[in-house]
């Protein structure tokens, strides 16, 4: 089977740093996404890891330990418009690659 | 900058009835796939589609459903009589080739089945 564990909600303030955390129990493993996703709209790619360590790019960097079964995604710098849902997704294997979605965290960012 | 497209943004449709949801993904895309997402719930993987056919499908996918590629441009999802159940965001997306890992994301159709 497959699961995927994120936080339901997080909140932070603006200037700040937030970690959202994702385990994940799948069946395979060909890799763990993160896309960022405004309310009523499309998700949008944030960050791929499939070897352990960390990707960093800008002000978002993620993080994948596959012996753990475990990411996260940390955002610097908060600013009002990163109040969105984060979405961690698993691709169980290579190929044609579907992506196996967690239930999203919703991040809010106040003043 | 190009993007996946989808229409219609919005339709609503009586039990029963069949629906068309059309994608236009990005031009020179090879995979292309159907997710949904009920309000307030997770996304997920209806079905993939590589080189003319079905390539993957969830057990959501069922007889009801059906993708077609049908020009060179174009990437529709039928479901053939809907059901309440099907009220959803229907999202289509695309991805470049086997060697490129995301995924673009259209806009999303919101079906509405009364």
């Amino acid at each position: 089977g497959q699961n995927i564990d994120q936080p339901t909600e997080m909140t932070a303030t603006e200037g700040a740093i937030v970690q959202i955390n994702c385990t994940y129990q799948t069946s395979g493993f060909n890799g763990l996404f993160w896309y960022q996703q405004h309310a009523g709209e499309a998700p949008t790619f944030l960050s791929y890891n499939v070897l352990d360590g960390l990707e960093e790019k800008g002000r978002f960097s993620s993080f994948l330990s596959r012996s753990k079964g475990y990411s996260y995604l940390l955002l610097k710098e908060l600013q009002m418009k990163d109040s969105a849902s984060y979405l961690c997704a698993v691709s169980p294997r290579a190929g044609f690659q579907k992506l196996v979605f967690g239930t999203g965290t919703r991040l809010l960012v106040s003043p | 900058e190009p993007e996946v497209t989808q229409t219609p943004s919005h339709q609503v449709t009586q039990m029963g009835q069949e629906v068309i949801l059309r994608c236009v993904p990005i031009s020179n895309h090879l995979y292309f796939y159907w997710y949904r997402q009920i309000l307030g719930q997770k996304v997920e993987f209806l079905v993939s589609f590589y080189n003319n056919e079905i390539s993957e499908k969830s057990e959501i996918f069922d007889d009801q459903f059906s993708v077609e590629r049908p020009d060179g441009s174009n990437f529709t999802l039928k479901i053939r009589s809907t059901k309440l159940e099907d009220s959803a965001m229907y999202f289509c997306a695309s991805r470049a080739g086997q060697a490129y890992n995301e995924q673009f994301f259209g806009p999303g159709t919101r079906l509405t089945v009364l």
